[in-house]
C-alpha cells in the first residue's frame, strides 16, 4: 500500500499570504488529522476529519481550516500568514473508526513565511 | 499537556538492546500506549501500541507494567538508523478525535 502524501513538501509564503496544503491517506482510511511542528512547541494537533466531517479541533486560531473530500483526501489552508507560522505540517491517517487508533504520518510540508 | 513523563535523553550502543521507559501514571482503562519515532524532519513513524499485554513486532517490544502506570519500548539491537526521537503517547477511545499529544519524547543517539 502507498503511504501518506502530502504536497507541496516545500513552501515559502509572505506573510499577509494564504496557503493550502494537501494531503492522501493510505487507501481505506478515512480519518486524516493535521499537526504543526516547530523547534520551540513541538508537535501540537490541529484538526482531525473523519468522512468529510471535524470530529476534533486543537488551540488553534480561525485562520487555520481544513476540509475533507469524499475519497478522504483533506486540505488544510492557513490565513493570512504570520512568521510564527512557519513549521513542519504534518498529516496523519488512520482507519478512524474504532481505538486503538494506530496513525501513519506523512513526510510533511516545510512551510517558510517571511 | 501530555500525560506520559520521559527522559529527554539516552545513549545506547550499536547492537545492544535500547529501552526506552515510559511513565504514565494517569492512564485511564480504556486508554492505548503508543509510541512512534521521529528522525530528523521527517513524518513521525509508527512503531508499536499495547493496551494491557504485552506486544512484539518486527520493530520492537512494548512491555506493559500490570498496574499499566509505565512502559518501556525495547529495540533488540539498536543500530545507527535507530537514532531518533521516540515519542511515548496515551490516547484512549473516549479521545474520539483521536488528537494525539506529543511530549517533548526521548532523544536516543546509538553510538558506534
Amino acid at each position: 500500500k502507498a503511504g501518506v502524501t502530502q504536497t507541496p513538501r516545500y513552501l515559502i509564503k509572505t506573510r499577509g499570504q494564504q496557503v493550502t496544503l494537501s494531503c492522501s491517506p493510505i487507501s481505506g482510511h478515512r480519518s486524516v488529522s493535521w499537526y504543526q511542528q516547530t523547534p520551540g512547541q513541538g508537535l501540537q494537533f490541529l484538526f482531525e476529519y473523519f468522512s468529510e466531517t471535524q470530529r476534533n479541533k486543537g488551540n488553534f486560531p480561525g485562520r487555520f481550516s481544513g476540509r475533507q473530500f469524499s475519497n478522504s483526501r483533506s486540505e488544510m489552508n492557513v490565513s493570512t500568514l504570520e512568521l510564527g507560522d512557519s513549521a513542519l505540517y504534518l498529516c496523519a491517517s488512520s482507519l478512524g473508526q474504532t481505538s486503538p487508533y494506530e496513525q501513519y504520518f506523512g513526510p510533511g510540508t516545510r512551510l517558510t513565511v517571511t | 499537556d501530555a500525560k506520559t513523563t520521559q527522559p529527554p535523553s539516552m545513549d545506547c550502543a550499536e547492537g545492544r538492546a535500547a529501552n526506552l521507559p515510559c511513565n504514565h501514571s494517569t492512564i485511564s482503562g480504556n486508554e492505548y500506549v503508543y509510541w512512534y519515532r521521529q528522525i530528523h524532519s521527517q513524518g513521525p513513524q509508527y512503531i508499536i501500541h499495547g493496551l494491557k499485554n504485552n506486544e512484539t513486532n518486527e520493530m520492537a517490544s512494548l512491555i506493559i507494567t500490570e498496574d499499566r502506570k509505565s512502559s518501556t519500548l525495547i529495540l533488540p539491537h539498536a543500530t545507527l538508523r535507530d537514532t531518533a526521537v521516540y515519542y511515548c503517547i496515551v490516547s484512549g477511545a473516549d479521545n474520539y478525535g483521536q488528537n494525539f499529544v506529543f511530549g517533548p519524547g526521548t532523544r536516543l543517539s546509538v553510538l558506534p
